[in-house]
């Protein structure tokens, strides 16, 4: 069965203090890897796609990178407007995107 | 930057009633799909749709589910029968393999 599990499910970072989030997939036939911010009430908003192991992806403060088992979004020096919650997902092989729990982030000022 | 529109943003309704969330895809896009979220948990596949017809579904999308695209702007997912665990949030997806989300529709069943 297809899985994805997000670690930790919550994360409280004083400003600046720079971590990583984690992403674990077990899918068959991986064709992407997907990363979505939440903020309460909202919709997914697109992030980042990955499609091979050793990709990384960067946007302003967010870094992630996938190896063949797990992904990673690194938050360097993060601002308190990056709390919301971080979603993964994958794309296998012939079904659709399955989505982990997510990480909640919370960074205080 | 092109958005998918979902309406309503709210929807109470009485349990057994039915209910039409709609929404407008990214134009060019050809894939469509439906998701849901229950408060504090995995946004979850309920349908895929793609050429005029449903791709794939989900166990979730059992025979009170239903989806439309009666025109060529609007996708509908019909709940015929609302139940009380039919509260969710309701999301709209177009794109292929990278997909866009609507805002949602939070569904309220008393």
């Amino acid at each position: 069965e297809d899985q994805v599990t997000q670690s930790p499910e919550a994360l409280r970072l004083q400003e600046g203090e720079s971590s990583s989030l984690n992403c674990s997939y077990t899918v068959s036939g991986l064709r992407g890897l997907f990363w979505y911010r939440q903020d309460p009430g909202k919709g997914p908003e697109f992030l980042f796609t990955l499609y091979s192991a050793g990709e990384e992806k960067e946007k302003e403060r967010l870094k992630a990178t996938l190896t063949k088992k797990e992904s990673f979004l690194h938050i360097t020096a993060p601002k308190p407007e990056d709390s919301a919650t971080y979603l993964c997902a994958a794309l296998p092989g012939n079904t659709p995107l399955v989505f982990g729990k997510g990480t909640r982030l919370s960074v205080i000022a | 930057e092109p958005e998918v529109t979902q309406t309503p943003s709210h929807q109470v309704t009485q349990m057994g009633q039915e209910v039409i969330l709609r929404c407008v895809p990214i134009s060019n896009h050809l894939y469509f799909y439906w998701y849901r979220q229950i408060l504090g948990q995995k946004v979850e596949f309920l349908v895929s749709f793609y050429n005029n017809e449903i791709s794939e579904k989900s166990e979730i999308f059992d025979d009170q589910f239903s989806v439309e695209r009666p025109d060529g702007s609007n996708f509908t997912l019909k709940i015929r029968s609302t139940k009380l665990e039919d509260s969710a949030m309701y999301f709209c997806a177009s794109g292929r393999d990278r997909q866009f989300f609507g805002p949602g529709t939070r569904l309220t069943v008393l």
